[in-house]
Formats: structure tokens, C-alpha cells, sequence
């Protein structure tokens, strides 16, 4: 089946800095979307993509579905410590008989040292 | 109220009790979602529910048992159960159609004793 790898797993920063993370497949994606999760409480959609090549932002953070649609990449600037929580990206399963089915990636967890 | 909410938040159970988890959306969607979230996993699949009808269960055991009784509202009847379905049981919705983007509950904290 489809597989989506994130990366990195973890991530360790400085408040103010930059973060960026990925999401790769071996197969092609026609959506892509990037959630965060808070510890204790469900996902949360941040971005979604819907076309090759496009580039969406939501504030400080912005997202690119790759042109090959096997890959998507999350940017955050200047992060501040709100920002910390698990990061997921996802894309619906191809194929017909497959409705509602996402498959997701394994997270990447964000820290934030003030 | 808005978006999709579940209660409880937290259940503790042995494995002899029989429960209900219980989710609500309020978005409007007719599809519907269980997800199972255990420690440094992804998130998986369990059920899934469109328009009322299942149209698929992720070979998940029979001590789980999912209704679906309108569009808004969706359990997870739970019995008999294993230490080692202690999870985050989260609930989702969207709406049909090609652009399946799905919302998520806050979720359940179920610990099986």
C-alpha cells in the first residue's frame, strides 16, 4: 500500500528560528495536507494542496506540493513556542474503492526552547 | 457548537466493561471516521462511514463495534477490550467529493485495565 515518509522525526529549535520539514512517497499524491497535533487533543488542518508545484502559506507557516506529486514540504518562520506539537502530513489513497481512506505520515515532532 | 466534538475525553475500563465513545459533527459532512492513535504510530484507519453506510472497516476486531445513526452523529461501542487498545481514538468528518479533506475531533484517551 501507499507509504508516506516524514521527515525529520524530531526536531529541536531555538525560538526565532526557521523550521522545515518534508514528506515523501513512492507514489503519487493529487492532495496533500499537512495537520498539527497538540499534545492531548486531535489534528488540526493547517494547509491543504490540491495542485503540482502549488504554494500555499497560513501565516508564518507555508507549504509546497512538489512537482513530481511525490512530496510536499512544510516551512515554519520565526517560530515562537505555540509552535510546539506534532506535525503530520497526509493524502488520500488512490483508487476508486478506496474513499475517505488517508494515509499519513509518522509525525515530526517540534520543540521550541524559548 | 461547533466542529466536531467527542465525549468522553478520558475512559478508563477493564477489560470486561462495555462503553461507547461517542463523536458529533457539526460541519455539515456526510462522511464520517475512527481512528486508533497509539504511542509512535501512525494514525489508522478503523472505520469509515459515508452517508450512513460503512464502506470500510480496516480488518479491525469484532470487540470493536461502530453505528452510525445520521450523518452528524457516529459511536464506537466498545467490549471486552485489551490492554493493548489503550489509545487516542480520534473521530473525523468531511464532506463527499474529491477534495476529502477531513477534521478532526479532540479525541478519546482510552486506558484499558
Amino acid at each position: 500500500g501507499q507509504q508516506l515518509n516524514q521527515s525529520p522525526q524530531s526536531m529541536f529549535i531555538q525560538e526565532g528560528e526557521d523550521v522545515s520539514m518534508n514528506c515523501t512517497s513512492s507514489s503519487i499524491f493529487n492532495t496533500w495536507l499537512w495537520y498539527k497535533q497538540d499534545p492531548g487533543e486531535g489534528p488540526v488542518l493547517l494547509i491543504a494542496l490540491y495542485k503540482a508545484g502549488e504554494l500555499t502559506s497560513n501565516g508564518r507557516l507555508t507549504a509546497q506540493f512538489g512537482i513530481t506529486r511525490k512530496d510536499s514540504f512544510l516551512n515554519i518562520s520565526a517560530s515562537i513556542p505555540s509552535d510546539v506539537g506534532i506535525y503530520f502530513c497526509a493524502g488520500p489513497n488512490a483508487g476508486g474503492t478506496s474513499y475517505g481512506k488517508l494515509t499519513f505520515g509518522q509525525g515530526t515532532i517540534l520543540t521550541v526552547h524559548p | 457548537e461547533t466542529g466536531v466534538t467527542q465525549t468522553p475525553r478520558h475512559l478508563v475500563m477493564g477489560m470486561t466493561n462495555k462503553k461507547s465513545l461517542k463523536c458529533e459533527q457539526h460541519l455539515g459532512h456526510n462522511a464520517m471516521y475512527w481512528y486508533k492513535q497509539s504511542a509512535k504510530k501512525p494514525l489508522e484507519l478503523m472505520f469509515v462511514y459515508n452517508f450512513k453506510e460503512q464502506t470500510e472497516n480496516n480488518s479491525v476486531p469484532s470487540r470493536f463495534s461502530p453505528e452510525c445513526p445520521n450523518s452528524s452523529h457516529l459511536f464506537l461501542h466498545l467490549h471486552t477490550l485489551q490492554p493493548e487498545d489503550s489509545a487516542l481514538y480520534l473521530c473525523a468528518s468531511s464532506s463527499s467529493g474529491t477534495k476529502e479533506t477531513q477534521y478532526f475531533g479532540p479525541g478519546t484517551r482510552l486506558l484499558v485495565l
